[in-house]
């Protein structure tokens, strides 16, 4: 299986900060990355596919850039809905996989 | 409004089986090829596995943990997608959430404990 891993695994920031967390992938999955957000106790919710096409409805706050192994989610300036776990996930093969998370907090 | 909703979900003792349910509405259901994902504390996210539209065949995949005891099927006319779980494992004990295979819809999942 492809492993995902991202980093940090938690991210202290504040209103307005500038907020980038990186995902990386152990082998090329081309662009077929997608960003999830997840609050706790709901489902996972797609911000980004195909590694930096927005999602309709989601804030253009919310960017994704990358491609082959690397992969970067950036929220420009962070909003308090933003607290939240964030999760990349590869789809170049059926079977996906999953970052382990990153959790912003305040 | 698409929507995706479980249930089914509950308590299990180790061996046993349960099958949990998807109920789709809003959407051409058919022609959507559907996912399950879990959901543990340790574990994360994993994928549970998948399965296509009957017209592109109907035929289904599954992740290594789960081949051979889980079985994805899907009833078009009820718009309703399941997962039957058997010989069920304490590592079994997930949020199981079910999502379109662009997943971008998703259920907002139902528990399932296997424990004694």
């Amino acid at each position: 299986d492809i492993q995902m891993t991202q980093s940090p695994s938690t991210l202290s920031a504040s209103v307005g900060d500038r907020v980038t967390i990186t995902c990386r992938a152990s082998q090329s999955v081309n662009n077929w990355v997608a960003w999830h957000q997840q609050k706790p106790g709901t489902a996972p919710k797609l911000l980004i596919y195909k590694a930096s096409s927005l999602q309709s409805g989601v804030p253009s706050r919310f960017s994704g850039s990358g491609s082959g192994t690397e992969f970067t989610l950036t929220i420009s300036s962070l909003q308090p809905d933003d607290f939240a776990t964030y999760y990349c996930q590869q789809y170049n093969t059926y079977s996906w996989t999953f970052g382990q998370g990153t959790k912003v907090e305040i | 409004e698409l929507q995706l909703v479980e249930s089914g979900g509950g308590l299990v003792k180790p061996g046993g089986s349960l099958r949990v349910s998807c109920a789709a509405s809003g959407y051409t259901f058919s022609h959507t090829w559907m996912s399950w994902v879990r959901q543990t504390p340790g574990k994360g996210l994993e994928w549970v596995g998948r399965i296509k539209s009957k017209n592109d065949g109907g035929t289904t995949d599954y992740a290594a943990p789960v081949k051979g005891r889980f079985i994805i099927s899907r009833d078009d006319s009820q718009k309703t997608l399941y997962l039957q779980m058997n010989s069920l494992q304490t590592e079994d004990t997930a949020v199981y959430y079910c999502t379109t295979y662009a997943f971008d819809i998703w259920g907002p999942g139902t528990m399932v404990t296997v424990s004694s």
